[in-house]
């Protein structure tokens, strides 16, 4: 089945301590993203990645690393957490051609920061 | 001002209703339009998706563009209470890379 996975679901943690959270897709797609969902805000893409190591800033990087060493996977690391970062996770990926192609989402995590 | 707004509703309907859904742009470079569904702690799931000006059909779904307006719509036909959702309107652009943006999404709630 076709999918996009994020890995963990639900999270709370406390500021400064870092995480990680993953994100792998099966459909050989060369383009993969990750937003966060806020209420009023919509989603705001964080970082992108065009292909395997090549990766670029989005709307709200700030606070944010990403890698892409493997097509399949594209991690979102918090280096540092804050609770401004408390919000809903999306990673998404697509295959372009032509135009921007269908996105393709997890089912998103959620993350709390104390 | 933001670049797509969509006003968040709450629209609550009656089971068979037709449901009007829109979006509002400023940006005159946008070439593709979407509509993407997500239902509750899900992530969004693509339901239409145009090019340019037009009219598209998908069954009980019929999404519509003008370029001229700035202004995109869904239309839900005989609305379901499987269609309670949130809609999200996204736009595209072509500037080295595609990049999508959306609006901040309509909450439809189709009473049975």
């Amino acid at each position: 089945e076709a999918q996009v996975t994020q890995n963990p679901r639900y999270l709370i943690t406390v500021t400064g301590k870092k995480l990680t959270v993953t994100c792998s897709q099966n459909m050989n797609h060369e383009y993969m993203s990750w937003y966060r969902q806020d209420p009023g805000l919509g989603l705001r893409q964080i970082y992108y990645s065009m292909n395997v190591e090549v990766t670029d800033k989005g709307d709200v990087p700030e606070g944010y690393k990403v890698s892409r060493k493997e097509k399949r996977n594209f991690p979102l690391i918090l280096e540092s957490p804050s609770p401004n970062q408390t919000s809903l996770y999306f990673c998404a990926s697509s295959f372009p051609s032509g135009g921007p192609g269908e996105l393709f989402f997890g089912e998103g995590s959620r993350l709390t920061v104390l | 001002q933001k670049e797509v707004e969509q006003d968040p509703g709450p629209l609550s309907v009656p089971e068979g209703a037709i449901v009007s859904l829109n979006c509002t742009y400023s940006n005159s470079a946008f070439q593709y339009f979407m509509w993407y569904r997500q239902y509750s702690r899900k992530g969004p799931e693509l339901l239409m998706y145009t090019y340019s000006s037009g009219n598209k059909e998908d069954g009980r779904f019929t999404a519509q563009v003008d370029k001229s307006s700035k202004y995109i719509s869904l239309f839900i036909r005989d609305s379901q209470p499987s269609d309670s959702a949130t809609y999200l309107c996204a736009m595209s652009a072509y500037s080295g890379t595609y990049k999508y943006i959306f609006g901040t999404g309509t909450r439809l709630k189709v009473l049975a």
